[in-house]
């Protein structure tokens, strides 16, 4: 089944560190972005992605760093210099940029900083 | 920027009331999507919207685009308790690459 797969599913960090939350399609979709959830909020862009080796800063990069070396996959570093890591992270793919196909979201990742 | 906005924030009905969420931009949409998001899960996709003054329909749920194409609704007749979730809009702007999410609606629907 075609699908798009985050890990892991909980994850911790301590203060001062950098961790990186996977995020994998294989739904051959072009274009993939990460999105951040607080509770009770909406959904805030931080990066996204319309081709392999390529991707634009979204309303809050700040702290954050990805990378696109293959098309299936996307990951996202979150570092130390994100003040409040705290959240849940979603991570979505479609068929092309410009929001005119839906997006596939995956089940998402809630980082917690201890 | 682009804003969209989503009211109400919060709704509480009795299973079978019907519910309705407004979503409001402040500038012209090329499109607009519908998401539902259960508790404790990720969005998924409901519908497109792409005309002006379009109106789709999916079983009990009925998706409206405005004419001048800045607000769209989401209206559900007779919830029942499988409604429940939080439901966002998501509209792109004309010439932009991505979709700006609403602030959602949570739907609360008591048995």
């Amino acid at each position: 089944d075609g699908g798009i797969t985050q890990s892991p599913k909980y994850l911790f960090r301590k203060e001062g560190q950098n961790v990186t939350l996977s995020c994998e399609q294989n739904l051959n979709h072009d274009a993939m972005y990460w999105y951040r959830q607080d509770p009770g909020q909406g959904l805030r862009l931080i990066y996204y992605s319309q081709i392999v080796n390529d991707f634009q800063k979204g309303d809050i990069a700040e702290g954050y760093s990805v990378s696109r070396e293959k098309k299936e996959s996307f990951p996202l570093t979150v570092t130390s210099a994100q003040k409040n890591p705290t959240a849940f992270y979603l991570c979505a793919s479609t068929q092309t940029g410009g929001g005119n196909y839906g997006y596939t979201f995956g089940s998402g990742t809630r980082l917690t900083v201890v | 920027g682009q804003q969209v906005m989503q009211i109400p924030q919060y709704q509480h009905v009795q299973e079978g009331e019907d519910f309705t969420t407004y979503c409001n931009s402040s500038t012209t949409l090329s499109n607009i999507q519908w998401y539902k998001q259960r508790p404790g899960g990720h969005p998924v996709f409901l519908i497109q919207l792409v005309k002006s003054g379009e109106v789709k329909k999916q079983k009990r749920l009925t998706f409206q685009f405005g004419e001048a194409k800045k607000n769209s609704s989401l209206h559900i007749t007779a919830t029942q308790t499988t409604d429940v979730g939080t439901y966002f809009c998501a509209g792109r702007q004309t010439g932009a690459n991505n979709l700006f999410f609403g602030t959602g609606t949570r739907l609360t629907v008591i048995p």
